[in-house]
This record gives C-alpha cells, sequence and structure tokens, in this order.
C-alpha cells in the first residue's frame, strides 16, 4: 500500500532531552512537511522540503530541526529549545507545489513529562 | 497578518440535512483553496480544492463554493450522515509550497 507513515504514534519524553520523531514516504512525492497542531488552532508549519537535500523553516522553526537525506524520508528533531513541545505532530507530502493534495500520515503525540 | 477563520463552535445536525461550514480569510489572495477532513487523533484527509477563477466544485454529496471578493468559501455535505461527524479543516495556498490551515469546525450529525 501507498502511503505516509510516523512512528511511534505516543512519544512520552523528560524536558532537557532531544527526541526525534519518524516519517516515511512511499508514493514518491518531492515535497514533505511537517506541521504541528495543538488544540483550538490551526496546523503550523514546522519545516518543509522541496527536493531532497534542500528544506526550508516554515513558521514555526525554533527548537525543531530536520534533514532530507532520502526522498522517502524526513525525521524531525525535537530539541530541548522547544520551549512547548507537547503537541501533535504531524507530517505530510505532496508531489509538487502546494495545489496538489497534500498526504498525511498518523500523526505523533508527544508529550513531555 | 494572514487569518484564517472557521467557526469555532460544533455544529450539530440532523441525519439527512445539509450541512455547511464557513471559511473566511484576511490579508491573503489565495490561488487557491483547499477542504480537508480530520478524525479524532488522526491525520487530515483531503477533499477538495477550488481555484481562485473556480466559483464551484462539486464531488458527490460535497459541495464547496469560492467568494474571492467576500474571501470566503462555503463547503456543503448534503444529505449527511452520522459517519459525515468530524472536524473539517479550510487551507488556503499561494501556488508556492506553504498552506495555511484553519483550526477547523467540528460537526456532528445525529442519527
Amino acid at each position: 500500500d501507498g502511503g505516509i507513515t510516523q512512528s511511534p504514534k505516543y512519544l512520552f519524553r523528560k524536558e532537557g532531552q532531544n527526541v526525534t520523531l519518524s516519517c516515511e514516504q512511499n508514493l514518491n512525492h518531492d515535497a514533505m512537511y511537517w506541521y504541528r497542531q495543538d488544540p483550538g488552532q490551526g496546523l503550523r508549519l514546522i519545516y518543509y522540503s522541496q527536493i531532497v537535500n534542500d528544506f526550508q523553516k516554515g513558521d514555526i522553526a525554533e527548537g525543531y530541526s530536520v534533514s532530507r537525506e532520502k526522498k522517502e524520508s524526513f525525521p524531525l528533531t525535537v530539541t530541548s529549545a522547544q520551549k512547548n513541545p507537547t503537541a501533535f505532530y504531524l507530517c505530510a507530502s505532496s508531489s509538487g507545489t502546494g495545489d496538489n493534495e497534500q498526504f498525511f500520515g498518523p500523526g505523533t503525540r508527544l508529550t513531555v513529562l | 497578518s494572514q487569518k484564517i477563520e472557521q467557526n469555532s463552535e460544533a455544529l450539530n445536525i440532523q441525519e439527512g440535512k445539509t450541512a455547511t461550514l464557513t471559511c473566511n480569510y484576511t490579508n491573503y489572495s489565495p490561488a487557491y483553496l483547499q477542504w480537508y477532513r480530520q478524525d479524532p487523533g488522526r491525520g487530515p484527509v483531503f477533499l477538495l480544492l477550488i481555484r481562485e477563477n473556480e466559483k464551484e466544485k462539486r464531488k458527490e454529496r460535497l459541495k464547496v463554493t469560492f467568494d474571492t471578493t467576500l474571501k470566503q468559501s462555503l463547503f456543503h455535505i448534503t444529505a449527511s450522515q452520522p459517519a459525515d461527524s468530524a472536524t473539517y479543516l479550510c487551507a488556503l495556498g499561494d501556488g508556492g509550497f506553504k498552506t495555511i490551515f484553519g483550526a477547523g469546525t467540528r460537526l456532528f450529525v445525529k442519527a
């Protein structure tokens, strides 16, 4: 089955620790995205990548880092510099420029203890 | 700053009726508008896209209108069913890679 996967589904982290969220797609999409969703708010863009080995900051990139070494993979690291990391994180991919539909993964819920 | 507004109050309707959800935006000139469905604890799923030069788009029981003068889109679900209960997100794009999402409106369809 073609699709986009995220792991783990639930993640718990102690304050001061870095944690990496996985995102993999087998849709052969060039573009990939990371969003954060908080209750009562729209999805906010953290980082996006248009092509392998290239990525751009979104609206709330501070405290996060990404890499895009392979077309199918776009991991997100939540660093200890992120002041309020508890949230639902969504990864998405699309085939090209923005008017193409975005395919979302199932999400990772991160809780900082 | 760019802003998308969707009704934060949940919409409750009876099965078989038409549900109408509203998306308003300010300080933005979108090239297109998208609607997504999101179930609790899951990622959004794309439903429809309408471009700035289109007034209306239909797909099965779904209809979207787009008024760039009013800066508003209406999303209709006809003959609604309990299975349509979900949160519906509006999203705007300018043709580049960045898309702006609204907070969504929760729809409850009662049997």
